[in-house]
């Protein structure tokens, strides 16, 4: 079943904005990944957050990890045309084992 | 690194026919290997892991008889869709774990099935 839900289901912006993604999930979690999809491709491995970690950076991405909530964010800042796709969070209950993905957001960046 | 690849990237079969579909990891050894399904614009449904060498594991509510897995090499698996019928219609999604870092998962092209 999945576990995980995102907001917003879809987003669009200018470019030059920062674009703000959510995710909450319902069990506990090893660790909390996300993924980019471009249409009709396969997914590209962004950025990996532990449990243990509150926040993590890489480049323009900032993801935030607050386990009491069971939430996290990612924030793609000075957002370009280019980052239009579908980004996905995906949650690890334990070290190599599955990932349970969220429903997704479909980011649309305007030049 | 850390490339997958699937084949083939697209495929057409009339029903009742069986459809296999290769996933390979081209730079790495993938110790496990695991199948989605993505219906348009929806998420990710994990259909089976896959580990070399042994049976692969199924979700709840997928038929195993239906899609076969192998996982014969530490570099290749297959899913064969049996007996496909047009609700079979879908992408396929394939991604593969390493060893030295089992907890992220490298994805595959994708393979977009459409049964007639």
């Amino acid at each position: 079943s999945q576990q995980g839900e995102e907001d917003p289901q879809a987003l669009s912006i200018q470019e030059g904005e920062n674009a703000t993604m959510n995710c909450s999930y319902k069990t506990s979690i090893n660790n909390l990944q996300w993924y980019r999809q471009n249409s009709g491709r396969g997914l590209v491995h962004l950025i990996l957050i532990r449990s243990n970690e509150r926040e993590k950076h890489s480049g323009r991405l900032r993801v935030t990890l607050d386990t009491s909530k069971k939430s996290s964010s990612l924030l793609i800042t000075a957002s370009r045309a280019a980052d239009t796709a579908s980004y996905f969070c995906a949650t690890g209950l334990n070290q190599g084992g599955k990932l349970i993905f969220g429903q997704g957001t479909e980011l649309s960046v305007k030049p | 690194g850390a490339v997958v690849s699937q084949h083939p990237s697209w495929v057409i079969c009339k029903s009742g026919t069986s459809v296999k579909i290769e996933c390979r990891s081209l730079d790495f050894q993938a110790t496990t290997m695991f199948w989605y399904r993505q219906f348009p614009k929806q998420s990710l449904m994990l259909m089976a892991t896959s580990n070399e060498g042994s049976k692969a594991t199924y979700e709840q509510g997928v038929e195993k008889d239906k899609f076969l897995i192998n996982h014969a090499s530490l570099t290749l698996s297959t899913l064969t869709v049996t007996s496909a019928h047009p609700e079979d219609s879908s992408f396929y999604i394939c991604s593969a774990t390493a060893e030295s870092k089992k907890e992220t998962q490298y994805f595959g092209p994708g393979t977009r099935l459409l049964v007639l």
